[in-house]
């Protein structure tokens, strides 16, 4: 959706981190979500963020929100192979999503 | 549990045919949607059904019709089909309950001619 914006491409060595970048404008969504989507499949919830929180780290991943720029990255720790997909930054709104464009990680050996 | 479930996985029609694409859940949620996912664009909501009984227009309805026959099936109708609606037609699902999470069903890849 044009409400929230993020890159469309990045590449990135195995074993290295990746930074996924995500824009929004809804200031009062009260989550903001990364959803991970694989070769032929649907969406699914990778993480989440609630916005009154500044960072949330879960495993490999960590979630930073900048509401006053109303900026929200992922981080992917030591990619993997296995990280490679598109990834979606999803904000809420009463009953719906707005997604970005969604970034396409290739993982590189 | 399925989660969610959509028939069928691939379609190919005709312009001017019409085609129904079916959803269910067996979550038990009181909100379902679909999306239409085109290259570069994501996911664009074209309707949804807050709660069993409702059904609300997204950002892209022009072309398409939805039913919620009951809680657990919400279809989507393409009557005259057109080859814009060439695309990836995920259906979803929420309780509305804690974050809200959206439940993807696995996509029908349909192409128009």
């Amino acid at each position: 959706g044009e409400d929230v914006e993020q890159s469309l491409f990045l590449s990135v060595r195995e074993g290295d981190s990746s930074v996924i970048n995500c824009t929004y404008t809804d200031s009062s969504s009260t989550y903001l979500y990364w959803y991970k989507q694989e070769p032929g499949a649907g969406l699914q919830l990778l993480t989440y963020i609630f916005s009154n929180m500044d960072m949330k780290q879960d495993q490999r991943l960590t979630v930073l929100l900048n509401k006053k720029d109303k900026h929200l990255s992922l981080r992917i720790a030591d990619t993997q192979t296995g990280d490679s997909a598109i990834y979606f930054c999803a904000e809420s709104n009463d009953y719906k999503l707005s997604f970005g464009a969604g970034t396409t990680v290739t993982v590189r050996a | 549990n399925a989660g969610v479930t959509q028939t069928p996985k691939f379609q190919v029609l005709k312009t001017g045919q019409s085609m129904t694409l079916q959803c269910a859940q067996d979550m038990n949620h009181n909100s379902m949607y679909w999306y239409r996912q085109d290259p570069g664009m994501g996911l664009r909501l074209i309707y949804y059904s807050a709660s069993e009984g409702t059904t609300d227009k997204g950002e892209v309805p022009n072309g398409y019709n939805v039913s919620r026959l009951n809680k657990r099936e919400f279809s989507l109708r393409l009557e005259s089909a057109a080859p814009s609606q060439t695309s990836v037609y995920f259906c979803a699902s929420t309780g509305l309950a804690g974050i809200n999470e959206q439940f993807f069903g696995p996509g029908t890849r349909l192409t128009v001619l």
